[in-house]
């Protein structure tokens, strides 16, 4: 199976910051990275897919990037809204997994 | 507006069964694959099983082959999930998730607000 590994595990910051989430898999997954946002108590919802191509609604400050192994997601001017927890999965294998979640917390 | 609403969760015995179902609306049913996944009380998510549009077509994860079993009613517009020879490790909140094509989706694009499974031994 393929494994995805997200870093940091939990991040603090500030309204108004720049923020990059980090997602490694194991191998090759080529574009079929995702990322999801999830807030507390309600389910997940999906923000990006094809590694950087925004959901519609999705605002413009979410931007994602790399391929292969390692990808990113940048929230840009950080929004109260923004605080939450976020998932990358590959959709590459038939195994779909998660990777364990970044937690975006207000400093 | 798509909807997904998940029932049939409650507290059942390690080794017993139970069934979720989940009721669409708002797309054609028939059109689109399902999943479902869970989430463990406190931790990350993990894809379960996904049927295609048709239900020709399952997928399980390793946990829950040979336990678990999916399957859907297009009439009724409804995705089941059979869970047999519970653990205690199955506990955790079960989502219903859209796909996002007609067969055995890898993506997911509306999840439901998800149904708690608590297994007790």
């Amino acid at each position: 199976d393929i494994q995805m590994t997200q870093s940091p595990s939990t991040l603090s910051a500030s309204v108004g910051d720049r923020v990059t989430i980090t997602c490694r898999a194991s191998r090759n997954i080529g574009t079929s990275l995702a990322w999801f946002q999830q807030k507390p108590g309600k389910a997940p919802k999906l923000l990006m897919h094809t590694r950087s191509t925004l959901v519609n609604g999705d605002p413009s400050r979410f931007s994602g990037s790399g391929s292969g192994t390692e990808f990113t997601l940048t929230i840009s001017n950080l929004q109260p809204d923004d605080f939450a927890t976020y998932y990358c999965q590959q959709y590459s294998s038939s195994s779909r997994t998660f990777g364990q979640g970044t937690k975006v917390e207000i400093k | 507006e798509v909807q997904l609403v998940e029932s049939g969760g409650g507290l059942i015995p390690v080794g017993g069964s139970l069934r979720l179902s989940c009721a669409a609306s708002g797309f054609t049913f028939s059109s689109r694959g399902m999943s479902w996944a869970r989430q463990a009380p406190g931790k990350g998510l993990e894809w379960v099983s996904s049927i295609s549009g048709s239900g020709t077509t399952t997928a399980y994860a390793d946990s829950a082959k040979g336990r678990f079993t999916i399957s859907r009613d297009n009439s009724k517009s409804t995705v089941y999930l059979q869970m047999d020879s519970l653990r205690v490790e199955d506990t955790a909140l079960y989502y219903c998730a859209r796909g996002d094509c007609p067969g055995d989706c890898y993506l997911t694009d509306y999840w439901g607000q998800g149904i708690l499974v608590t297994v007790s031994s």
